[in-house]
Formats: structure tokens, C-alpha cells, sequence
């Protein structure tokens, strides 16, 4: 099992700039995440799905969207890049049945917007 | 992450006992966790404690859960240098796995 992988792993826009971060995990996880992680402000949740075609806001939604239109994919968007949006992005994954609720985490996509 | 906190920084000497604290705010909360960060790498589950216990032992690592309080901690026994890195202390909320609250994390190094 790969876990959860993202792509790409590192990426520089210019401000106005669009793009697409792709999250996959291949735990069949009902539940996905994306966080943005910067520094001294741990993990704020941008926005979350709980199943296939369904997704919510978080803490820091604006600025970004995001599509669940596969069980395994979760892909974060900037349609219009701003310098506030340099961070490390973190996707994760959960299984929603019982037990601890665990999250899995991908290994990151550091973006810097100039 | 402004409701549950964290110290940002804890220097131990190799060897030593790491002690790692934390507050969290929502009384309601059923599970409590702590990941580590390794550079450049995504959080790792460490351990987790369940709201009704009070303590957990796993090998080197103990988490104690204080309710009345809301203080979570997390002691490291033996500290080594491959403990080394970012620990974040996180609660899940209303049983609901979308409403999973991270501290700010704590880094943790070592000293020889």
C-alpha cells in the first residue's frame, strides 16, 4: 500500500496564478482532509470530505476548492494564488467506522506563491 | 489550531525524560492524540487516549489525561536523538472524525 501520496511535492506560482494539488490514498478511507500547516500555527483545516462527492468547509476555507469526485481522490485548487497562500499543504485520510479515528498523512506539498 | 495549545519549544538532554504538554478546551471531546512530525515529512500517530482513561502506557511513551483539568501530556522516557522532532497534540470533537482540533506542535531537540 502506497497511503496516502500527493503530488506534486513542491511548486512555485506567480500571484494569479491557478493550480491543482492531487491528494490519493488507497486505504479506502471514507474521510479526506486538507490542511495547511505554517509556522507556529500548527494544522488549520481547509476543507474536509466525509464520502465520495461530498465536500465541507474547515477553519481557512477561502481562497481554495476542492473536488471528492473519486473515493481515492481529493484534489485541493487555488484558482487565484496570493502570497498568504505559501504554505506546506497536508492532505490526510481517515477511516470512519469505529475505532480511533486515526488520520494518515501525506508527505506534503510545500508551495510558494511570489 | 487556537483552541488546543502547546508549548512551541522543549530542550532535553539525551537520556533524560521529555515531558510534553497540553491544553484543549472542549470538555466533550472523546479522543485525544499525539503525532509526530519528522522533517520534511507529514504527522505520524504516535499514541492515543480514549476520554475515559486517565493513562496510557505504550514502551517508552505515557500519556496521562487530566478531564477536570483539560491537560493532556505526553512523557518520553529514555529520550534519544531520533526523537527529535515536531509533536502535535490534537482532540477529536462530538465523536465526529471531521472536527479533529491540532495544537500548534511542540519541537522537541535534544542536547548530548
Amino acid at each position: 500500500n502506497a497511503g496516502v501520496t500527493q503530488t506534486p511535492k513542491f511548486r512555485v506560482l506567480k500571484t494569479g496564478q491557478s493550480m491543482t494539488l492531487l491528494c490519493a490514498q488507497d486505504m479506502n478511507h471514507e474521510y479526506m482532509y486538507w490542511y495547511r500547516q505554517d509556522p507556529g500555527m500548527g494544522l488549520r483545516l481547509i476543507h474536509y470530505s466525509v464520502g465520495e462527492g461530498t465536500t465541507a468547509k474547515g477553519e481557512v476555507p477561502d481562497g481554495y476548492n476542492v473536488s471528492r469526485l473519486k473515493k481515492q481522490n481529493f484534489l485541493l485548487g487555488l484558482e487565484s494564488a496570493a502570497p498568504s497562500q505559501t504554505s506546506v499543504y497536508f492532505c490526510a485520510s481517515s477511516y470512519s467506522g469505529q475505532g480511533s479515528y486515526e488520520q494518515y498523512f501525506g508527505p506534503g506539498t510545500r508551495l510558494t506563491v511570489t | 489550531g487556537e483552541d488546543v495549545e502547546q508549548s512551541l519549544f522543549l530542550s532535553v538532554r539525551e537520556g533524560d525524560s521529555s515531558v510534553i504538554n497540553c491544553t484543549y478546551t472542549d470538555s466533550s471531546s472523546t479522543y485525544l492524540y499525539w503525532y509526530k512530525q519528522e522533517p520534511g515529512a507529514g504527522l505520524q500517530l504516535l499514541t492515543y487516549i480514549f476520554s475515559n482513561m486517565d493513562m496510557k502506557q505504550d514502551q517508552r511513551l505515557t500519556v496521562l489525561l487530566n478531564k477536570k483539568d483539560k491537560h493532556l501530556s505526553l512523557r518520553i522516557a529514555d529520550t534519544q536523538t531520533g526523537d527529535s522532532a515536531i509533536y502535535f497534540c490534537a482532540e477529536m470533537r462530538y465523536s465526529s472524525a471531521s472536527k479533529i482540533i491540532f495544537g500548534s506542535g511542540t519541537r522537541l531537540s535534544i542536547r548530548p
